[in-house]
C-alpha cells in the first residue's frame, strides 16, 4: 500500500533555532518528492522538489534531502523564525499509473516560539 | 503567489442546503483538482479533471458533483449538504501533461464550510 509517514506530528522550537523534519514512504514506483507548505487557512505552497537522482535540494534556509533506498526524506529549516510556523506537508508522486497520483502526509505542525 | 481563487472562503450553512464551493484559475492550466482535508489529516482527492467537459471521482468517496465547462471553472457542488461534509476543501491545478512527473499543483486557499 503506497503511503507516506511523517514526523513528528508536532513541533516546538525557538525562534533562530534550527530543526528537521521526517518523511518516510512506500510509494512505488517513485517519481518525485515534494515539501510543501501550508500556513493556518490557506492552500499548500511547493518549497522544493526532488527527483530520484537528486538527494539534496536547497530554498533558501530550507533544505530537503532524499535517501531513495531507504525511501527516507527530511527538511532541515535553518535559523527559524515566526513565519515559518506552518504544517509541512510531504507529498510523494508515483510514475506508474496513467493517473500518477500524489500521496500526501498528514503534516508536522511546526511552531515558532519568540 | 499562484492565481487560483476560491469563493466563499468560509461558509457556515443549515443542513439540507445546496451549496455551490467556486474554483478559478487564471494560469490556463488544463488539470484541476478537489481535494478534502479534516484538522491534522492528509489531503485526500475527491474530483479531478483533465480539462474541459472531462471529471473524474478520485480516491476518497464523495457525494459532491463538479463540471468542468470552461478551462478556468472547476465548481464543486453539493446538493444536500450534512454535518459529515464539514470539512476544508482545496482547489488545485497543474499544467503538466504527464500527471505524475514534476507535476506542480498550485493551490488555492480553501473553503471552510461547517453545515449545522
Amino acid at each position: 500500500k503506497n503511503q507516506v509517514e511523517q514526523s513528528p506530528q508536532s513541533l516546538i522550537i525557538l525562534e533562530g533555532k534550527n530543526c528537521t523534519l521526517q518523511c518516510n514512504y512506500t510509494v512505488s514506483p517513485f517519481s518525485n518528492l515534494r515539501w510543501y507548505k501550508q500556513d493556518t487557512g490557506r492552500g499548500p505552497v511547493s518549497l522544493t522538489i526532488m527527483t530520484f537522482s537528486e538527494n539534496t535540494k536547497s530554498n533558501g534556509r530550507y533544505t530537503a534531502t532524499l535517501d531513495a533506498d531507504t525511501k527516507q526524506s527530511s527538511l532541515h529549516i535553518t535559523a527559524s523564525q515566526l513565519s515559518d510556523s506552518a504544517s509541512y506537508i510531504c507529498v510523494v508522486s508515483d510514475r506508474g499509473s496513467t493517473l500518477g497520483r500524489l500521496y500526501f502526509g498528514r503534516g508536522t505542525q511546526l511552531t515558532v516560539w519568540p | 503567489e499562484a492565481d487560483i481563487y476560491q469563493t466563499p472562503r468560509y461558509l457556515v450553512i443549515g443542513t439540507g442546503k445546496k451549496i455551490t464551493l467556486e474554483c478559478s484559475q487564471t494560469m490556463g492550466h488544463d488539470k484541476m483538482y478537489w481535494y478534502q482535508q479534516d484538522p491534522g489529516m492528509e489531503l485526500h482527492l475527491i474530483h479531478y479533471s483533465y480539462g474541459v467537459n472531462s471529471t473524474e471521482k478520485g480516491d476518497l468517496s464523495s457525494e459532491s458533483t463538479v463540471s468542468r465547462i470552461r478551462t478556468e471553472h472547476f465548481p464543486l457542488t453539493l446538493e444536500s449538504a450534512r454535518p459529515s461534509h464539514t470539512s476544508q476543501y482545496l482547489c488545485a491545478s497543474s499544467m503538466d501533461r504527464d500527471w505524475g512527473l514534476h507535476n506542480e499543483q498550485f493551490f488555492g486557499p480553501g473553503t471552510r464550510l461547517t453545515v449545522l
